[in-house]
């Protein structure tokens, strides 16, 4: 079975300071890890993907996140915060042909002036 | 480039009736899937399908029904709806299922008195 725990529900932060979500994940296998974004009254949209390449996967809009197998992470970063970043973050595992993609419980990212 | 189109985007029901929530794509994705969202539990996979005339269950697929007649189009039907399905429902599709990346659509807000 797989799972992803996203360790805070919300982050605030200030703009042009920098911007930490947590994310550890629970997998049998290798996992295939992604970030995706959603604003408000909107769809979700896919920020980054790790399928077993570069540890270190960059994203749209300025995002990264490191793939730590030793300590099972995945934490999303950018060095700083935007207004238009204020949204909600989730973290996702896939399994094998990614039939069946697992949600984490989001994490609200506030972004204040 | 409409993407995936959701309809309606609210709708308030009864308890014990039925209706269909329509969702297209016009990318010629073979993924398809239904997701709903409720607060603090991220998004949870209903049914999903890997091409025409091919659907399995999700995570809760209780209550719902699909069907895949066409490339474009996958309806999720509630036979008899209940308050505990009041929920935002996500549909999402893919190219396949080899890259985890999902296109979702806006969303339908569905509240059942």
């Amino acid at each position: 079975a797989q799972s992803v725990t996203q360790l805070d529900s919300h982050v605030s932060v200030s703009e042009g300071t920098p911007v930490l979500l947590r994310c550890n994940y629970s997998s049998s296998y290798s996992p295939s890890l992604f970030w995706y974004v959603q604003h408000p009254n909107k769809g979700l949209q896919l920020l980054l993907k790790y399928t077993s390449a570069a540890t270190l996967v960059k994203g749209i809009n300025g995002f990264e996140a490191e793939f730590k197998k030793s300590e099972t992470s995945f934490h999303l970063t950018k060095p700083s915060a935007h207004m238009s970043d204020a949204a909600e973050y989730f973290c996702v595992v896939g399994n094998t042909g990614f039939q069946k993609l697992v949600f984490g419980t989001g994490t609200r990212l506030l972004v204040s002036p | 480039n409409a993407g995936v189109t959701q309809t309606p985007k609210f709708q308030v029901l009864k308890t014990g009736q039925s209706m269909t929530l329509q969702c297209a794509q016009d990318m010629n994705h073979e993924y398809m899937s239904w997701y709903r969202q409720d607060p603090g539990m991220g998004l949870r996979l209903i049914h999903y399908s890997v091409g025409a005339g091919i659907t399995d269950q999700g995570e809760v697929p209780n209550g719902y029904n699909v069907s895949r007649s066409t490339t474009e189009d996958f309806p999720l039907r509630l036979l008899s709806a209940a308050p505990s399905q009041t929920s935002v429902y996500f549909c999402a599709s893919s190219y396949g299922t080899s890259t985890g990346e999902l296109f979702f659509g806006e969303g339908s807000r569905l509240t059942v008195l």
